[in-house]
């Protein structure tokens, strides 16, 4: 069983819908880290969690860490949020030299106009 | 963006040569890692490096060598290329210091390498 766990693994939303990505994990963190994949392939960090919620812009990141689950939430999404989003945690237990993350398998997410 | 720039961006070859993909950063980072990403999986870690001369293997080593020379780059070589290695490779760097540390990575644009 992966240590990461993301749902839906595709989402196909029209433009102005309110989106929710779920990431689940079944270990302790020291963080979570929310990503997103360009259709070009670039990624780049949104967010970086140990508790609560961050928001910016249209982006919200929620974490709970006592149920070991995080959302990422898009309110009046546009097809140039179509990405693929992806979680990725900071095992309490990751050891050696550098602390390693964890990587879910990513939502792909379209946006239709 | 972060610096750093991945090269070749795309390469193919044929099974059994060697092939170097090459790691560059302007930011100065301790820490630099390799990833390969394949459908229906997340980023793998191949292997890292926290300082000049100083690596470690990842999940998904076997195949895989690496070298940092120089603070600024870090190069990944397939010792003798399978068609299994035929994936999108990622290099990425960090300033994770430490037990605080939340180790946020600042990725390239990736190298996409086919094997035939």
């Amino acid at each position: 069983k992966n240590e990461v766990e993301q749902s839906p693994q595709n989402l196909t939303a029209q433009e102005g819908e309110f989106i929710t990505i779920n990431c689940s994990y079944s270990v302790g963190i020291s963080a979570l880290h929310w990503l997103q994949q360009h259709p070009g392939g670039g990624i780049v960090s949104l967010f970086m969690l140990s508790s609560g919620k961050k928001k910016h812009g249209r982006l919200i990141a929620t974490i709970n860490i006592q149920e070991k689950h995080s959302s990422l939430h898009i309110t009046a999404s546009h097809p140039r949020d179509s990405a693929v989003y992806i979680c990725a945690i900071l095992p309490l237990s990751s050891s050696g030299s550098a602390r390693q993350l964890t990587f879910g398998s990513g939502t792909q997410l379209t946006v239709l106009p | 963006d972060a610096g750093i720039t991945q090269s070749p961006r795309h390469k193919v070859t044929e099974t059994g040569t060697p092939v170097t993909l090459r790691c560059h950063q302007t930011e100065n980072h301790r820490y630099m890692y390799w990833y390969r990403q394949d459908p229906g999986h997340g980023l793998r870690l191949i292997h890292y490096s926290y300082g000049v001369k100083d690596t470690d293997k990842g999940e998904v080593s076997d195949g895989y060598s690496v070298s940092r020379s120089k603070t600024e780059d870090f190069l990944l070589t397939l010792e003798s290329a399978t068609s299994s290695q035929t994936s999108v490779y990622f290099c990425a760097i960090s300033e994770s210091l430490g037990a605080l540390a939340k180790n946020i990575q600042y990725f390239g644009a990736g190298t996409r390498l086919s094997v035939l």
